[in-house]
């Protein structure tokens, strides 16, 4: 009973390197989406899909991409890491509400910091 | 587009007391609200999902209410205790959307 998983758990990073962030989840869930997460900022939404192969910008997308090649998994990537993106990344998943209308489900959260 | 407010930002009460959390949003439409408990530094924990049919929703010590019509979710929580001391996310559900207030951050104290 995984629910969401984020790998990985924590991570330091030199500014202009790469990474890739993954967000899987084994709910069958159609939405997915990812938040950063800053004092005093709350959770601020990167980016969304609403289904496989399908990607929206959230409210902070830029230095950000994103992938759903497959339904399971959201990759969140960060081209050339700045310090500004030291954050905790929170992915998140949901079913569609037309079909079910449930509860969101979070995974535990990715420490990044940027140097 | 979707704003939520939740006031106030910080709370700090003795233990025993009864209090109430707010959460307001601009955006009518919405399919549900979920209350969230985070834990400095750690992920979310989800407290309780109000559909947008429903007026209140309860769990334990905790009761959720719902106004769809005016915007507003309040979380109460009774008998408050240390252990409550978090901060209470809540967020709103909209056909893609979900998005979430700032927090209020809770501190009970003995």
């Amino acid at each position: 009973n995984a629910g969401v998983t984020q790998t990985p758990k924590f991570r330091v990073l030199k500014t202009g390197q790469s990474m890739t962030l993954l967000c899987a989840q084994d709910m069958n869930h159609e939405y997915m989406y990812w938040y950063r997460q800053d004092p005093g900022m709350g959770l601020r939404l990167i980016h969304y899909s609403v289904g496989e192969g399908t990607t929206a910008k959230g409210e902070v997308p830029d230095g950000y991409n994103v992938s759903r090649l497959k339904k399971q998994n959201f990759l969140l990537g960060l081209e050339s890491a700045a310090p500004s993106q030291t954050s905790v990344y929170f992915c998140a998943s949901r079913p569609d509400p037309r079909v079910v209308n449930t509860e969101a489900f979070f995974g535990q959260g990715t420490r990044l910091t940027v140097v | 587009k979707q704003e939520v407010t939740q006031i106030p930002a910080a709370l700090s009460v003795p233990e025993g007391e009864n209090l109430v959390l707010n959460c307001s949003f601009t955006d009518s439409a919405i399919y549900n609200l979920q209350w969230f408990r985070q834990d400095p530094g750690k992920g979310l924990t989800s407290l309780l999902l109000i559909q947008s049919s429903q007026r209140e929703q309860t769990s334990g010590r905790l009761n959720a209410s719902l106004d769809k019509s005016s915007g507003r979710s309040t979380l109460y929580i009774a008998a408050s205790q240390p252990g409550d001391s978090a901060t209470y996310l809540c967020a709103v559900k909209g056909y893609s959307t979900l998005t979430f207030g700032k927090g209020t951050m809770l501190l009970v104290s003995p």
